[in-house]
């Protein structure tokens, strides 16, 4: 099971979001971080816990491993509130519940 | 790069099978894992499976006994079947791709197709 936190994220334009996922059991570095925008299919941004989906911006980056793992977006833009996910593969895959990032 | 898109009907009976087909253009389907998803409305999504180019395929296993999926590589396509469905069967349905360097991680998504599950 993953559980992500906050549910909602209220932030400024320029402002630095940082957003968790943590996994019930250890997924080693087996962890993937989506953009969903409404409307839209999901958008896979990191891999692997860190590595960056080809096209994806350098201000998205991910870290950690186990358990624990963080999304950050060094500084925010226009375009990047939408809701965030976490994805992770053990004998099979799921998401977790997601992290709103709405413009405060 | 490759596309995809999702088709087949909108509105699915109790008890019946939905069944659907995503047609990837832009690559071909050989060496890949092709995988369907689903998201009911304001929920995660969830995995129903993949099938790979050479017709090996593995489901989730909480829908494992009520899923099929096949390849048709003369076509460039594949397909879901999902038998018995319910109304918790209603959900956005997506088809993905995973990506060559992850074995879990999918880069290449369909725009999704709405089925409702309704008499």
């Amino acid at each position: 099971v993953l559980t992500q936190s906050p549910a909602t994220l209220s932030l400024s334009p320029g402002e630095r979001a940082t957003l968790s996922c943590r996994a019930s059991q250890s997924v080693d570095t087996y962890l993937a971080w989506y953009q969903q925008k409404p409307g839209q299919a999901p958008r896979l941004l990191i891999y692997d816990a860190s590595k960056r989906a080809s096209g994806i911006p350098a201000r998205f980056s991910g870290s950690g491993s186990g358990t624990d793992f963080t999304l950050a977006i060094s500084s925010l833009e226009p375009e990047d509130f939408a809701v965030y996910y976490c994805q992770q593969r053990t004998n099979w895959l799921t998401f977790g519940g997601g992290t709103k990032v709405e413009i405060k | 790069q490759a596309q995809l898109q999702e088709s087949g009907p909108g509105l699915v009976k109790p008890s019946e099978t939905l069944s659907l087909t995503c047609s990837v253009s832009g690559d071909s389907i050989g060496i890949y894992y092709w995988n369907w998803i689903r998201q009911p409305p304001g929920k995660r999504p969830e995995w129903i499976g993949f099938v790979y180019f050479s017709g090996d395929t593995y489901y989730n296993p909480s829908l494992e006994s009520r899923v099929t999926m096949s390849v048709d590589a003369s076509k460039n396509q594949f397909s879901l079947n999902l038998s018995s469905v319910t109304a918790a069967d209603t959900a956005i349905y997506y088809c993905a791709r995973r990506l060559v360097a992850s074995n879990f991680a999918f880069d290449i998504w369909g725009p999704g197709i709405m089925v409702t599950v309704s008499s």
